[in-house]
């Protein structure tokens, strides 16, 4: 099956510093790519829809200059948080979009937890 | 409101069976999707089933679907130990050009000896 990576799993850095979070899919091209957040107990917060190519949409509430999006090639997603907070402090997970009609589409990375000291 | 609904918590003892419930809003959904998080993990596909579809059977698990009353289940027949995990159900929309999903809160499984 189609496998999406995440790098780094986890990830501990000081207030105020960027932290990049890489999302690859290693035996497929995905025109798309999701970014989500998931806070303790709670669901996928979808944070924006990435397109190879193009700039990325973001969801409402989202801050797109505190949350970058990157989509340079068919198998590479990446998010940098700027100037992280505590409060940026969350598990992201990434999924990746296989082209055409199937009807699996997304395939999900394993996430990456990220603290903000 | 949320677009997917579901209790937050489940318990069932080991040999059990799990069932989970999800109800969404969306009647023209095409797919309707499970997934299960272990702790600290991504999202693996359970099963999923399209919205013509009344039952899925794969091993284990059955999915049902009610789309009169929008409602979809997961059973989980034999639980184990190792079932215990975050279940999520999840809609695409019908018209959804990329594919974006709707997920539920998730309803946590956990299962005893």
């Amino acid at each position: 099956g189609a496998v999406v990576s995440q790098h780094p799993s986890w990830v501990i850095c000081k207030s105020g510093t960027s932290v990049k979070i890489e999302c690859r899919s290693l035996d497929f091209q995905a025109t798309t790519m999701f970014w989500y957040r998931q806070f303790p107990k709670q669901s996928l917060m979808l944070m924006a829809t990435s397109n190879e190519g193009s700039k990325a949409t973001y969801e409402q509430g989202v801050e797109k200059d505190k949350f970058l999006i990157n989509h340079a090639s068919l198998t590479l997603s990446t998010l940098t948080v700027t100037s992280a907070h505590p409060e940026d402090s969350s598990f992201y997970i990434c999924s990746a979009r296989v082209g055409g009609t199937s009807v699996v589409e997304q395939f999900f990375g394993p996430g990456t937890r990220l603290t903000v000291l | 409101g949320e677009d997917v609904e579901q209790s937050l918590f489940l318990s069932v003892r080991e040999g059990d069976s799990s069932v989970i419930n999800c109800t969404y809003t969306d009647s023209s959904s095409t797919y309707l999707y499970w997934y299960k998080q272990e702790p600290g993990a991504g999202l693996q596909l359970l099963t999923y089933i399209f919205s013509n579809m009344d039952m899925k059977q794969d091993q284990r698990l059955t999915v049902l679907l009610n789309k009169k009353d929008k409602h979809l289940s997961l059973r989980i027949a034999d639980t184990q130990t190792g079932d215990s995990a975050i279940y999520f159900c999840a809609e695409r929309k019908r018209g959804s050009t990329l594919g974006r999903l709707y997920f539920g809160r998730g309803t946590q499984l956990t299962v005893w000896p």
